[in-house]
């Protein structure tokens, strides 16, 4: 099956700082890539996906890149505030709203 | 528009008792799925339905079952709780969830069950 390994586990920065999650996966059929914010108490929250037919994908401060040849994707995320401290998860699926979970990267953004 | 919408939020069982949760999903989506998210193991694949079927399945043993009923709306038991049932237990939805569709999937805020 399969299997996505996240890194860091923890990430701290100063607020305006840039923070980069990065993820790989080990199936070759996996075809979508969210990604997941996750604040306490609360459910995830979907942030950005990308599909495999795309390299990048970028939404106001949050970007994704995908490398299907080396099976890994990271997430952007640039001029960091306070509110983006949570637990980011990404995740692949090949279908069928499968998703496969990293363990997850808690984000802190020092004021 | 309404998101996943679970029911209850909290629940205390005892060890040995059974639990029944509900989702509904969001109006038009027709494929859900549960999830169950521990400290120790993160966030694991429970089981997937569709127009009332399961399609898939995770590696959990046959005390954790489910059901979706013909609006959608979805329910997932787990009968003779342990201790490591404990968790939190997501519900998640998408339009149709077919194999290289690609659907986006949305959460529900869990339901947290605790077993004593």
């Amino acid at each position: 099956g399969e299997n996505v390994e996240q890194h860091p586990s923890t990430l701290s920065v100063q607020e305006g700082d840039s923070a980069v999650i990065k993820c790989t996966y080990s199936d070759s059929a996996s075809n979508y890539f969210p990604w997941y914010k996750q604040e306490l108490g609360k459910g995830p929250q979907l942030i950005i996906d990308i599909r495999s037919n795309v390299g990048e994908k970028k939404d106001q401060r949050i970007a994704v890149t995908l490398n299907k040849t080396a099976k890994h994707f990271s997430l952007h995320i640039t001029e960091t505030q306070p509110e983006d401290s949570a637990v980011y998860f990404c995740a692949a699926s090949e279908g069928y709203s499968t998703l496969t979970f990293g363990k997850g990267t808690m984000l802190l953004v020092s004021p | 528009k309404a998101g996943v919408t679970q029911t209850p939020r909290y629940l205390i069982k005892t060890r040995g008792q059974q639990v029944t949760l509900s989702c509904s999903p969001i109006s038009g989506h027709r494929s859900v799925s549960w999830y169950q998210q521990t400290p120790g193991q993160g966030l694991q694949f429970l089981f997937e339905y569709f127009s009332e079927t399961q399609r898939n399945k995770g590696n959990f043993p046959g005390r954790f079952s489910g059901r979706q009923f013909s609006n959608s709306r979805s329910e997932m038991n787990v009968s003779t709780l342990e201790l490591g049932d404990s968790a939190l237990y997501l519900c998640a939805s998408s339009l149709r969830g077919g194999q290289n569709s690609g659907n986006t999937i949305y959460f529900g805020e869990g339901s947290w069950l605790t077993v004593v």
